[in-house]
């Protein structure tokens, strides 16, 4: 089945500095999404992008809709403690609303992230 | 306003025994979802609700697990018999659905089921 890749697995990185990390598939997709998760909870919506091309910021968050449609990226600005979970990325791939014309969002494996104070 | 509520958040059974996830959605949502999610990994879907119908359940294990949605607001998901590689974090979501374009899931804080 269609799978997204997300990089890198796992970060560890000091208190202000900055992150990037990114999601790609071979195929296209018509949305991108990116969704925070802490332990013990459900993933949280942080960024919604529909448009190729489309950056999008959340405060300290920008997300990217890769003009291949086939990418997204995501960067946190002046890293804090709180930033700490996992990130996934997910997206509505083009083909799958093509074939069934049904909403369906597929996830990736996450971007685990830890912030040392 | 109450997000979406799921009950309950820990269970251990044994093996062939049944479970069943309750789930509420927020209020006013039409669209509601079950998700498995694996240790390590990424939310994977197993049924979608649109109001009562169930429009996507491609990925649910049918000879085991079922769900229900019957006045279309909360839902059980069920199994019977678990199985060990039934372990994992059963993530229930909703949204607005109902043919509104780009209206995301928000989740619930999940049910972490163990089988021994």
């Amino acid at each position: 089945g269609q799978q997204l890749n997300q990089s890198p697995q796992s970060m560890f990185i000091q208190e202000g500095e900055d992150v990037s990390m990114n999601c790609t598939s071979s195929s296209i997709f018509n949305t991108w999404l990116w969704y925070k998760q802490e332990p013990g909870e459900g993933p949280v919506l942080l960024i919604a992008l529909y448009k190729a091309g489309e950056l999008t910021s959340n405060g300290r968050l920008t997300a990217q809709f890769g003009i291949t449609r086939k990418d997204s990226f995501l960067n946190i600005s002046a890293s804090i403690p709180s930033d700490v979970g996992i990130y996934f990325c997910a997206g509505r791939p083009h083909w799958e609303i093509m074939k069934t014309s049904y909403d369906k969002v597929i996830f990736g494996p996450g971007t685990s992230l830890s912030v040392i104070p | 306003e109450a997000g979406v509520v799921q009950s309950p958040r820990y269970k251990i059974i044994e093996k062939k025994q049944p479970v069943a996830f309750w789930c509420n959605p927020i209020s006013g949502h039409n669209t509601l979802y079950w998700y498995r999610q694996n240790l390590g990994q990424g939310p994977e879907l197993l049924i979608r609700y649109e109001n009562e119908e169930a429009v996507d359940d491609s990925q649910l294990p049918k000879d085991r697990f079922s769900a229900e949605r019957l006045k279309g607001v909360d839902s059980t998901l069920k199994i019977q018999p678990a199985e060990l590689g039934d372990s994992a974090v059963y993530l229930c979501a909703s949204s607005l659905g109902g043919g509104t374009l780009n209206t995301e899931a928000f989740f619930g804080q999940g049910t972490r089921l163990t089988v021994v």
